[in-house]
């Protein structure tokens, strides 16, 4: 049974728009969250984190948002360029381990 | 020059074949990683090396078998696999065996089974 899981296996969005990215997750243990980006022929590359005594963490144009209560967890790009066009994948991690769950990924369509 | 490199990129073989994936890191982490990515399913991680000794065997099979002869090397080495083993596996390093030391991924070796 997956742990952590993205149900939306795609999403298209316009240039300049919010990008919302969502993933939600079954253990309240999960002590961190971690967003990684991946393009085609590249392996995924570290994009923002968040450990669970925080609720939002925010990088230039990524945010993330940790709602515990729901076990929920959001990426949002604001603005989205077509180069953010990737899939993302989120992780989660309990605190002192080194095992990421990842979800199964989001491929992201930014159209110009 | 990339954090984290996985040669050969593509790799076919058969099922008697013995072959190996290779990587290599440059970022001075002390911890290495071995995910194996199978189609539309989560990365799943199999081995852990922090400072060249092995933590992790996530219940992997015996045909795989890693070595880590230092903390910048990691080595697959592949021995009658099965087609089911066709995949993308990735290397990945930190710099240590925590959850907020984000792993850095090498571009991985795709991987197909004859």
């Amino acid at each position: 049974d997956q742990q952590v899981k993205q149900n939306s296996p795609s999403l298209s969005v316009q240039e300049g728009r919010i990008s919302i990215l969502n993933c939600d997750y079954t253990n309240s243990m999960f002590d961190y969250f971690l967003w990684y980006k991946k393009y085609p022929a590249e392996g995924p590359t570290f994009l923002i984190s968040i450990s669970s005594i925080k609720d939002k963490n925010e990088d230039g144009r990524f945010t993330v948002f940790l709602n515990k209560s729901a076990k929920h967890l959001s990426l949002h790009i604001v603005p989205s360029q077509p180069g953010d066009s990737a899939v993302y994948f989120c992780a989660a991690a309990f605190e002192g381990t080194y095992k990421y769950i990842f979800g199964t990924g989001t491929r992201l369509k930014v159209l110009a | 020059e990339t954090g984290v490199t996985q040669t050969p990129r593509h790799l076919v073989m058969g099922m008697t074949n013995k072959k190996s994936l290779k990587c290599e890191q440059h970022l001075g982490h002390n911890a290495m990683y071995w995910y194996k990515q199978s189609a539309k399913k989560p990365l799943e991680l199999m081995f852990v090396y922090n400072f060249k000794e092995q933590t992790e065997n996530n219940s992997v099979p015996s045909r795989f078998s890693p070595e880590c002869p230092n903390s910048s090397h990691l080595f697959l080495h592949l021995h009658t696999l099965q087609p089911e083993d066709s995949a993308l596996y990735l290397c990945a390093s930190s710099q240590e065996v925590t959850e907020n030391q984000p792993q850095h991924f090498g571009d991985g070796t795709r991987l197909s089974i004859l």
